[in-house]
């Protein structure tokens, strides 16, 4: 089972400010996905990346997948309180129909 | 909103008894998975199954089982439950492997 490390693991910022979140692997995936999960409910997906190098927008959030296709980065530009929230990547291991998750980063943004 | 249900939503059970919990679906997705949540671990893996009948173990899978008769159902059984099995529990579905997985509302169990 490959190992998806996220960072930070905790995040607090104030409203307007900018943070990047990681996720790294010494695995290769095919595709990794981010998911937010918020208090009493489960995640929902985000995005999915699939292609090295690929940047994919969502509003105010940016996501990238690595060129060696073992890291991504979720960056929020100008945060809001709405983007409170664990968020988590995930990714399939080769051959595998296991879906893994990191630990998570939860994020907190103050008004 | 994808069609998963778990049941029960809450539980309490006391240490040594079993404990069965249910996920069922209205997507004929072929995939369904059981993780654990914990505070400091994330989701844990606990079984999966990729097919009626075609179950295997994720990375916590000790003092857990779980049976796939039927597409729309994945079973989770504490055979004899520890309070270190106190957790929210989470059963997710998916169409084909790389494709969004949809999560059910989660099962908080409390074993005392």
């Amino acid at each position: 089972t490959q190992l998806l490390e996220q960072s930070p693991q905790f995040l607090s910022i104030q409203e307007g400010e900018n943070l990047t979140v990681y996720c790294n692997s010494s695995s290769v995936f095919s595709s990794l996905q981010w998911y937010r999960q918020e208090p009493g409910e489960g995640p929902v997906l985000l995005v999915t990346v699939v292609t090295g190098g690929e940047v994919k927008k969502l509003k105010r959030l940016t996501f990238q997948f690595g060129d060696a296709r073992k890291d991504s980065s979720l960056h929020i530009t100008a945060a809001q309180p709405g983007d409170t929230g664990l968020y988590l990547c995930a990714a399939h291991g080769a051959g595998s129909y296991q879906l893994t998750f990191g630990k998570g980063t939860k994020l907190s943004v103050i008004p | 909103d994808a069609g998963i249900t778990q049941s029960p939503r809450h539980k309490v059970t006391e240490t040594g008894t079993p404990v069965t919990l249910r996920c069922h679906q209205t997507e004929n997705h072929r995939y369904m998975y059981w993780y654990r949540q914990d505070p400091g671990h994330g989701l844990r893996l606990i079984h999966y199954s990729y097919g009626v009948k075609d179950t295997d173990k994720g990375e916590v899978s000790d003092g857990y089982s779980v049976s796939r008769s039927k597409t729309e159902d994945f079973l989770l059984t504490l055979e004899s439950a520890t309070s270190s099995q106190t957790s929210v529990y989470f059963c997710a579905i998916m169409p084909d492997r790389g494709a969004e997985a949809f999560f059910g509302q989660g099962t908080r169990l409390t074993v005392v």
